[in-house]
């Protein structure tokens, strides 16, 4: 069956740096996008940003571009996503999801989604 | 604030149907059709119930349904049960720049 494991929760100061890593299992890595979407305390999700597992190509909502960095490891089929320069309002689980199939192309939903990962920023 | 608008909040009684809209803009959910819809339990992850407007992942009720007006979604729920009360989240791609977008989150409880 498909699987998304994550990474375990951290706890971070403002101005440091996070790497969330997120493992796949039970289908061809390859062959799906992985995108990450946040969820602050109490608040709604939030898109974050998606990798192109295939190639390792990245697009990340504007407003985490120059801050957020997804890489991934074909051989571990692990993605990780790393977000510098942490402040409060960075606070939040983490989410990584799989993009699902479509028979148009690209899906544009989630099919599969990990457990999430808490990260907190506090001094 | 969200892109995408829904209630905060929605109730009904076992065995009633509500519906949850979404609203959106000409640039997100009235451009594609590719709104989609997820159930999150308290401390859960999202499970998608609803993907490209109307379809129904296997192994989802077809207690659950889904439909477009223009700008807005909805999300049917028929037949309500205590398991439904969670949060519904939709999303929309939305192209360009802003790529994904989801709504606020409405919380459903089952009286």
């Amino acid at each position: 069956q498909v699987l998304l494991v994550q990474s375990g929760a951290e706890v971070k100061k403002p101005g440091a740096s996070v790497k969330v890593s997120c493992k796949a299992s039970g289908y061809t890595f390859t062959s799906y996008h992985l995108h990450w979407v946040r969820q602050a305390p109490g608040q709604g999700l939030e898109w974050m940003g998606v990798i192109h597992t295939s190639d390792g190509s990245t697009y990340n909502a504007q407003k985490f571009q120059g801050r957020v960095t997804m890489t991934r490891d074909t051989s571990t089929r692990t993605v990780y996503m790393e977000v510098s320069s942490l402040r409060s309002e960075d606070t939040a689980v983490y989410y990584c999801a799989r993009e699902g199939p479509s028979e148009d192309g690209r899906g544009y939903y989630f099919d599969y989604w990990g457990q999430g990962t808490l990260i907190t920023v506090s001094s | 604030q969200s892109a995408l608008t829904q209630p905060a909040s929605v109730s009904g009684s076992p065995g009633q149907s509500i519906t949850i809209s979404c609203t959106g803009t000409s640039s997100d959910v009235g451009s594609y059709n590719l709104v989609s819809w997820y159930q999150q339990h308290p401390g859960k992850a999202p499970k998608l119930m609803i993907y490209e407007d109307t379809k129904r992942p296997s192994g989802v009720s077809n207690r659950f349904s889904g439909s477009k007006s223009g700008n807005t979604a909805s999300l049917t729920i028929s037949g309500l049960q205590a398991e439904d009360e969670a949060d519904y989240h939709c999303c929309s791609y939305a192209g360009g720049k802003t790529f994904m977008v989801f709504g606020g989150g409405t919380k459903l409880t089952v009286l």
